[in-house]
């Protein structure tokens, strides 16, 4: 079946640095990937839609400053979240597009200090 | 009013009941419809993928489309524990990819 991976699983970091999550479509390509934020006990919030050779698009509320997304390949989105605060302590969870459905990242863990 | 509506439990039932979870929606618009089931820290994993009104059978899962009610449902049968999870509905229109969740509903089965 189709696997998307996650990396860190989980990261701490101090407030004010930059952390970078990478999500992989291991077994096929995926041009559309999503980016989701979770809080504990709430579902997904959608955070942006990162298109393979575009810029990303961001849903309303989301800085797009600060949770920089870039799709270089096929195969792999980053975000980045920079200059960290503890308010942004969160599930972070991606997903790629295909075979006409969404597969979903394990998730990352982020801690901020 | 929310998109979509979940009941968040949480849920609790003897092994080997049935369990019902249900969703509303309000957008005329969704075609496709997805139940998710997601274990404490890990990502979502796709359970079943309904297009039209009708019912959708794999194993243990039933789901359950009334696109005129703007109700869906998820069946499971003979519960066990390892069905403990929270079960996410989506579901989306035919022009995007975005999914719209549900706010999930947290079911535990108990031994």
């Amino acid at each position: 079946g189709a696997v998307v991976s996650q990396h860190p699983s989980w990261v701490i970091c101090k407030s004010g640095t930059s952390v970078k999550i990478e999500c992989r479509s291991l077994d096929f390509q995926a041009t559309t990937m999503f980016w989701y934020r979770q809080f504990p006990k709430q579902s997904l919030m959608l955070m942006a839609t990162s298109n393979e050779g575009s810029k990303a698009t961001y849903e309303q509320g989301v800085e797009k400053d600060k949770f920089l997304i870039n799709h270089a390949s096929l195969t792999l989105s980053t975000l980045t979240v920079t200059s960290a605060h503890p308010e942004d302590s969160s599930f972070y969870i991606c997903s790629a597009v295909g075979y006409n459905e969404q597969f979903f990242g394990p998730g990352t863990r982020l801690t901020v200090l | 009013q929310k998109e979509v509506e979940q009941d968040p439990g949480p849920l609790s039932v003897p092994e080997g009941a049935i369990v019902s979870l249900n969703c509303t929606y309000s957008n005329s618009a969704f075609q496709y419809f997805m139940w998710y089931r997601q274990y404490s820290r890990k990502g979502p994993e796709l359970l079943m993928y309904t297009y039209s009104s009708g019912n959708k059978e794999d194993g243990r899962f039933t789901a359950q489309v009334d696109k005129s009610s703007k109700y869906i449902s998820l069946f499971i049968r003979d519960s066990q524990p390892s069905d403990s999870a929270t079960y996410l509905c989506a579901m989306r229109n035919g022009a995007t990819n975005k999914l719209i969740f549900g706010t999930g509903t947290l079911l535990a089965v108990q031994p």
